[in-house]
């Protein structure tokens, strides 16, 4: 079993519909919860990041984390066709060794249509 | 110009050749990666650098190598490709701060035939 799970979809949405993405994990060593977002051919890009729970606001994205389940979500209101792309959501434990050491979930696909 | 500058950016090779990936950033970070993406499995490290004298093995780095030859530089070697090594590669960057930003370069594609 991988150390985060996250739902590959494809997802494929309306414009302007509301965009729900999930990721599971089993490490509760994991303090620091992160969105990447991958358009076509480039690399990843953070999108949100968030330490501990709670969750955390950013224009139409919000992210969420709740540690006692070891659930994280990543909410996209009014969703865009510029929205379209691979979110991938990534996780790290504490401490100076483990920064920058990132478990990936395995991304999911999403598409959002006119 | 990118901030994290990889070649090639596409390769397509034989088995049993040695292949390097290669890796430069002019952003000044200390800390360098290499991730490995292959679809369904998400991202996962391969070896990764603190410092120019630091280097560290990842989740996945059986019949990989890598050389830190300067701050700015990080190479990743196959030195003797297999099939199962045909994935998209991706260096990256961080700073010390524990923001959990990585900046990524656009990618590597390696196949092995």
């Amino acid at each position: 079993q991988k150390e985060v799970e996250q739902d590959p979809g494809p997802l494929s949405v309306p414009e302007g519909a509301i965009v729900s993405l999930n990721c599971t994990y089993s490490n509760s060593a994991f303090q620091y919860f992160m969105w990447y977002r991958q358009y076509s051919r480039k690399g990843p890009e953070l999108l949100m990041y968030t330490y501990s729970s709670g969750n955390k606001e950013d224009g139409r994205f919000t992210a969420q984390v709740d540690k006692s389940s070891k659930y994280i979500s990543l909410f996209i209101r009014d969703s865009q066709p510029s929205d379209s792309a691979t979110y991938l959501c990534a996780m790290s434990e504490a401490g100076g060794t483990s920064y920058g050491k990132l478990t990936f979930g395995q991304g999911t696909i999403l598409t959002v249509h006119p | 110009d990118a901030d994290v500058t990889q070649t090639p950016r596409n390769r397509i090779t034989k088995t049993g050749k040695r292949i390097m990936l290669e890796c430069s950033q002019t952003k000044g970070h200390d800390r360098m990666y290499w991730y490995r993406q292959d679809p369904g499995l998400g991202l996962q490290l391969i070896y990764y650098s603190f410092d120019v004298k630091d280097i560290n093995k990842g989740e996945i780095s059986d019949g990989y190598s890598v050389s830190r030859q300067a701050q700015a530089k990080f190479s990743l070697s196959l030195e003797s490709a297999i099939p199962n090594q045909t994935a998209l590669y991706f260096c990256a960057t961080s700073t010390l701060a524990n923001t959990g930003e990585l900046f990524f370069g656009e990618g590597s594609r390696l196949t092995v035939l």
